[in-house]
């Protein structure tokens, strides 16, 4: 069954460092999009990706993220100056068609860890 | 803004019998509703989801109903067996956007021997 991917499964930053997240959605899959979950709380919206733009972000979701799809397959956030309350962990989520309607498959995650 | 409400942060059943997760929502304009299922360092796991032109949505041991009037939905597990221990999140996409799920907090779920 196609699957979500995503890389690293862990990543060490010092605060105040650029990080990139990457994913790699499922093939035929047109919608993407990011979320986190701080340990202890609800995982929660950051953003999602239509046709080569972000349709929707959350407050989270400030100048320091950005969102791109380099390539064909890629799909990658970056977070520019990692804060200490970024530790968390990303998922990557793609489907073939809107929310309403088609269920968002995720991926395992990338631990992010700020020291 | 807690839209997707999950009050049992835990269930323990025992294998072989059913188990019934519960989850309210506030918001009456959502009408695509699924459940998740998490196990610990992996990502949530599409499990089934029902529209809200239906009350029961049904795949093989797991079964979803949903009572509009109330607000609420609930994931019937049967029977349960020991690998469905996990985290399970119900979630819907908001009315104001086409793309954001709200999640429940989760329940988890130990199914003992």
């Amino acid at each position: 069954e196609p699957e979500v991917t995503q890389t690293p499964s862990h990543q060490v930053t010092q605060m105040g460092q650029e990080v990139i997240l990457r994913c790699v959605p499922i093939s035929n899959h047109l919608y993407f999009y990011w979320y986190r979950q701080i340990l202890g709380q609800k995982v929660e919206f950051l953003v999602s990706f239509y046709n080569n733009e972000i349709s929707e972000k959350s407050e989270i979701f400030d100048d320091q993220f950005s969102v791109e799809r380099p390539d064909g397959s890629n799909f990658t956030l970056k977070i520019r100056s990692t804060k200490l309350e970024d530790s968390a962990m990303y998922f990557c989520a793609s489907s073939e068609g809107t929310a309403y309607n088609q269920p968002q498959h995720f991926g395992d995650g990338t631990r992010l860890s700020i020291l | 803004d807690q839209q997707v409400k999950q009050n049992s942060p835990s269930l323990s059943v025992q294998e072989g019998r059913i188990s019934i997760l519960n989850c309210d929502y506030t918001n009456s304009m959502f009408d695509y509703f699924l459940w998740y299922k998490k196990y610990p360092a992996e990502g949530p796991t599409f499990l089934i989801s029902i529209s809200s032109i239906k009350d029961k949505n049904e795949d093989g041991r797991f079964t979803v109903f949903l009572n509009k009037s109330a607000k609420h939905l609930s994931l019937h597990i049967v029977p349960s067996q020991p690998g469905d221990s996990a985290v399970y999140f119900c979630a819907a996409p908001t009315t104001d956007s086409w793309g954001k799920l709200q999640f429940g907090a989760g329940t988890q779920v130990v199914v003992t021997p």
